[in-house]
């Protein structure tokens, strides 16, 4: 088991750019998670799915930022027009949905971002 | 919503000295508790999850308490080593269909030999 992988490890942007993140979930998780990591506002919820589908996108930015999940093997999270502040690490996560309602979730070992 | 404390921020430790790190939390109807390890350029490792009908849970040297009256969760390591240095997160979950993780402010923990 490889467990969630990230790609790229490492991104560099310029301001204005876009930036597309991908996860591998482990094989046979229904739920993807996505987070944002920062030093000053720590771990931030962005957006979930289960099954591909979207469940709850609340902490993604109205703008530039969108997600999805074509299959059950991969999901994306684009970043259109990257600023600076966009500057971070993003974690995906995959959960197995264990017992009636936990989420116990499986990173991966992120995407750093960083927006000239 | 969900807010969670966890303090302290910073922790330096002896070989072989305990280490405690503690959270609180808002909701009253949290179900889920997690504790998670990050090491440098790395994601977070799942150490211990937790639900609401437990009170204590020990696992290889670490142990989990959970205070549901004072909504106050904590990790203990006992005999710490320099291995266990890393910054420890908690995270709690209400649970239910589509909840997510929402997760403490991070503890860095240094354990000196």
């Amino acid at each position: 088991n490889a467990g969630v992988i990230q790609t790229p490890r490492h991104k560099v942007t310029g301001k204005g750019q876009e930036a597309t993140l991908w996860c591998e979930p482990i094989s046979g998780h229904s739920a993807v998670f996505w987070y944002r990591q920062t030093i000053v506002q720590g771990l931030e919820f962005l957006t979930y799915f289960r099954n591909q589908a979207p469940i709850d996108d609340s902490g993604m930015p109205k703008e530039r930022f969108s997600a999805q999940m074509p299959n059950q093997s991969h999901s994306t999270l684009k970043i259109q027009s990257t600023q600076p502040q966009d500057s971070a690490v993003y974690l995906c996560a995959s959960s197995p949905r264990l017992g009636a309602s936990a989420e116990t979730l499986y990173f991966g070992s992120g995407t750093r971002l960083t927006v000239l | 919503g969900e807010q969670v404390e966890q303090r302290p921020p910073h922790l330096s430790v002896p070989e072989g000295d305990s280490a405690v790190i503690i959270c609180t939390y808002t909701d009253s109807a949290t179900a889920y508790f997690y504790w998670y390890k990050q090491e440098p350029g790395a994601g977070l490792q799942l150490l211990m999850s937790v639900f609401s009908n437990v009170d204590r849970k020990e696992e290889q040297g670490l142990t989990v308490l959970l205070n549901k009256k004072d909504k106050q969760l904590s990790l203990n390591l006992t005999a710490a080593h320099p291995g266990d240095s890393a910054v420890y997160f908690c995270a709690v979950s209400v649970g239910g269909s589509g909840n997510k993780l929402i997760f403490g402010t991070g503890t860095l923990l240094s354990v000196k030999p």
